[in-house]
């Protein structure tokens, strides 16, 4: 089965901290990406990368960054938390059109 | 008008119903779909793929209807434990990745007992 792991499962953070939210698969998968869910407005795209140092904004990149320096390990970083980055952040990875996800963090940014 | 759009939902059923929600994409060139299941808190889960006019598993069917541009979701006799959110996603044609999926925005699902 395919596992993507996401270390972090409940988080609370202060306005302006630097925030690490870690993915892992183990599926030697291509492709993976950062999500947020939040109420009402579904998934949206914030990151994503198709190989190892590479990556391509989503629909909603700002105030965040990502790094990819190996292909199983995605970080999404939200260089100065505020508020309105509180949600439910999903990473995923696939090969192909089907995707898997981890089991999402939780963010609570005060 | 959204490239995916559900049903919005929430469908509330007696147990052993029969229940179906729809899912409209506007893309008319999208070749694959899927159907997810969400439960509350969780991750999505892939409950299954569609490539041509349809898919059943068990209890679930998923059909398409490429004329209308909807795929339906189908639940037969249904159970407590299918009480979830049903994601509808739908591959941007010739994208080369999955990049660009298109999420619906869900349709929740309450089974009564």
């Amino acid at each position: 089965d395919v596992k993507v792991t996401q270390s972090s499962r409940y988080l609370v953070k202060r306005t302006g901290e630097k925030v690490f939210l870690e993915c892992v698969q183990d599926m030697d998968h291509e492709n993976m990406f950062w999500y947020r869910q939040d109420p009402g407005l579904g998934l949206r795209l914030i990151y994503f990368s198709y190989d190892v140092k590479m990556k391509e904004k989503g629909d909603i990149p700002e105030g965040y960054s990502v790094s990819r320096e190996k292909k199983e390990r995605f970080s999404l970083i939200l260089e100065s938390a505020s508020t309105n980055q509180t949600s439910m952040y999903l990473c995923a990875s696939s090969s192909g059109n089907t995707i898997y996800f981890g089991e999402g963090s939780w963010l609570t940014v005060v | 008008r959204k490239e995916v759009e559900q049903d919005p939902g929430p469908f509330n059923v007696p147990e052993g119903a029969t229940v179906a929600f729809n899912c409209t994409y506007s893309n008319s060139a999208s070749q694959s779909f899927f159907w997810y299941r969400q439960d509350c808190r969780k991750e999505p889960k892939l409950l299954m793929s569609v490539y041509s006019s349809g898919n059943e598993d068990g209890r679930f069917t998923a059909q398409l209807n490429r004329a209308s541009q909807y795929i339906s979701l189908l639940i037969r006799d249904s159970k407590l434990s299918d009480s979830a959110t049903y994601l509808c996603v739908v591959p941007l044609p010739s994208s080369g990745s999955a990049r660009q999926l298109t999420f619906g925005s869900g349709t929740q699902l309450t089974v009564l007992p």
